[in-house]
């Protein structure tokens, strides 16, 4: 499986825009990117998926690179709620397949 | 959209007693489950794949005596944890995708269990 390489932690400000971003650089042609978030104590949210095109939902956007190699999720105008884990996965899209999650990103939005 | 339920949310047990968490996908069907565990300020770490009808698939290192998984019907998947130590103490989660083309996987809320 191809492996994400996504910061430790990031700071955004209540109100702006917060881009977390996250590097794939080994993804092949099936797979997917994912991400979800993962607020203290729960269960991980979903938040979006896309294969090559950006990608918008409630949410979130996706942007996705021309080479697939990179990502950047975008929540455009971050609350305090936002605060969480957001974790980037790569992975095809079967039945079958698990999500194996690495370390995420750390996002802290304050006021 | 598709809803994960798990039951119970947290439980307690003494060491030596079994403990059973349920997952169950509300408003959809599931052939395959997944079950995570994830301790403190650590990732989600998959256990074991749990398949309608048949056998689970157990992770490298994952004791498959130890934590039973039954996957009666295609909405339910139980994990036993059997004669629980405190280091079995965690948060696991399960999680499950919708038979449609495209769609994502869906997370229960986990179940935090602490053995005593």
């Amino acid at each position: 499986d191809a492996k994400t390489t996504q910061p430790t932690s990031m700071d955004c400000a209540e109100g702006r825009a917060a881009n977390l971003p996250c590097n794939h650089s080994t993804i092949s042609g099936n797979e997917y990117v994912y991400w979800y978030r993962q607020i203290h104590s729960q269960g991980p949210q979903y938040i979006i998926h896309g294969l090559k095109n950006n990608e918008t939902n409630e949410m979130a956007s996706l942007i996705i690179t021309e080479d697939r190699k990179s990502s950047t999720l975008i929540l455009p105008h971050a609350t305090l709620r936002d605060t969480a884990v957001y974790y980037c996965i790569v992975r095809p899209n079967q039945a079958g397949t698990a999500l194996i999650f690495g370390k995420g990103t750390t996002l802290s939005v304050s006021s | 959209g598709a809803v994960v339920s798990q039951h119970p949310s947290w439980v307690i047990c003494k060491s030596g007693t079994s403990v059973k968490i349920e997952c169950r996908s509300l408003d959809f069907q599931a052939t395959t489950m997944f079950w995570y565990r994830q301790f403190p300020k650590q990732s989600l770490m998959l256990m074991a794949t749990s398949n309608e009808g048949s056998k689970a698939t157990y992770e490298q290192g994952v004791e498959k005596d130890k934590f039973l998984i039954n996957h009666a019907s295609l909405t339910l998947s139980t994990l036993t944890v059997t004669s629980a130590h405190p280091e079995d103490s965690s948060f696991y989660i399960c999680s499950a995708r919708e038979q449609v083309t495209n769609s994502p996987l869906h997370f229960g809320n986990g179940t935090r269990l602490t053995v005593t």
